[in-house]
Parts: structure tokens; sequence; C-alpha cells
């Protein structure tokens, strides 16, 4: 049974960047989509980008010009950057498998990344 | 982008009662590529209930069924159990960008 286990920094000053890391367990990374979704206070459930383990990426055309998402194959882990942080970035982050194409739905989910951006 | 409105906000209802939900897109949303989640608590990640507008997940009880096409979907729920009583939201796939609804939380009455 696959399992997405996500880490990383938690708390951010404004203009620094966002780093987070999901390792997936349990079963194969090939095949699929991997993506990141945000739950923010002020737009709620967010899709932020996928990648897949080809290396291909689709972003939300509202964030592409921060964000990259990376993937580590020998590592079964995917990694999201988000730059030029703000206050509007606050908020729960997730990564999720997608579909074994792309822009599909979301199953599992990993268990949350709080994320807070403050002076 | 799709934008999907979700009704109504909050759903109060007792246990063993039948909940709809609605999920409206601004747009049609083809081969019916609308999908459901349960969120149990907030911070807890969203589980998968529903694909395909009306497929459900492994392991989702059947008392949860999914229904429409176009641009209006609805989740029902037959009979509430008490870990029913969450928040819910729907989701379009298969175009960029990948968007939800707003959710609607199903309360106890």
């Amino acid at each position: 049974q696959v399992e997405l286990q996500q880490w990383g920094a938690g708390l951010l000053k404004p203009a620094e960047t966002l780093s987070l890391t999901c390792g997936v367990y349990g079963a194969s990374f090939s095949g699929y989509y991997w993506s990141w979704v945000r739950q923010t206070p002020g737009k709620g459930l967010e899709w932020i980008g996928e990648i897949n383990d080809g290396g291909n990426t689709n972003y939300n055309p509202s964030l592409k010009s921060r964000v990259t998402i990376s993937i580590d194959t020998s590592k079964n882990q995917f990694s999201l950057n988000l730059r030029s942080v703000t206050a509007a970035d606050t908020g729960l982050y997730y990564c999720a498998r997608g579909g074994s194409s792309w822009l599909g739905w979301f199953d599992p989910w990993g268990q949350g990344s709080l994320v807070s951006v403050s002076t | 982008e799709i934008v999907l409105t979700q009704s109504p906000g909050t759903l109060s209802l007792s246990p063993g009662e039948r909940a709809t939900l609605s999920c409206r897109a601004s747009q049609i949303v083809s081969d019916n590529y609308v999908a459901w989640y349960k969120q149990q608590k907030p911070g807890q990640a969203p589980r998968l209930l529903i694909y395909g507008a009306s497929h459900r997940d492994t392991g989702i009880p059947d008392r949860f069924s999914g229904s429409g096409s176009g641009t209006d979907f609805t989740l029902t729920i037959s009979r509430l159990e008490p870990e029913d009583f969450a928040v819910y939201y729907c989701q379009h796939y298969g175009t960029s960008p990948l968007t939800f609804g707003g959710g609607t939380k199903v309360e106890i009455k």
C-alpha cells in the first residue's frame, strides 16, 4: 500500500524559499504523476503542480513563475520549491499521488506540512 | 479555469439522514472528470471518495454515491454515520489548472 511522507521547513520569512520533500513508500514510483496541493485560508485547496518519473511537469499558471517541482527517482522522492514567499503562502502543503496520466485526481495524500510565513 | 461552486456551505443533519451535496462547474467538465474528497478534521489530509463522477474508490462504503454530468454534480450519502460528519470537496481534473470547490461542511444537527 502506497504511503507518502513529507518533510521540510515550516517557518519562513517573506521573500524566502519554501522547500518540501515527499517520499513515496510501498509502491512503484514510475507510471504516475506526483503532485503538490496546498490549503490556505485565502484560497482553500489549490493545486500547485505535478511531475512524473520522466521529469515532465505541469504547473498551476497562478504559481508557475515561483514554483519548481523536481524528482529523485533513485530515492523515490519529489520536491517542491516555492520562491519569494509572502504571508499569502501560509497554509498546509500536501503531496499526493496523481493519476497514470497527467492532470488526474489525488490518491493518496501525504500527512501535510504546516508552513507559516511571518516576519 | 473551471470554477467549482459547492452548495450548501453547511449542511446540518442528524445521523441516519440523507445528505445531498452539490458541485456546479463554471463550464462543462468533459468526460465527467470530477472527484470528491472527505476531510475529516482541519489539518488532516483529504481522502478520495469518488472519481469519474460516480466511481467509488476502493474501500469506500456504498452509502456514498456520486452522480451528474456536464456542469452539475452531486455527492449523496444515503444514511449518515457518525464518521461522515466532515467537510467534502469536489475537484475537476483533465484540464489545467486542476481546481477544487470551496467545500461543504456536514455537521451534526
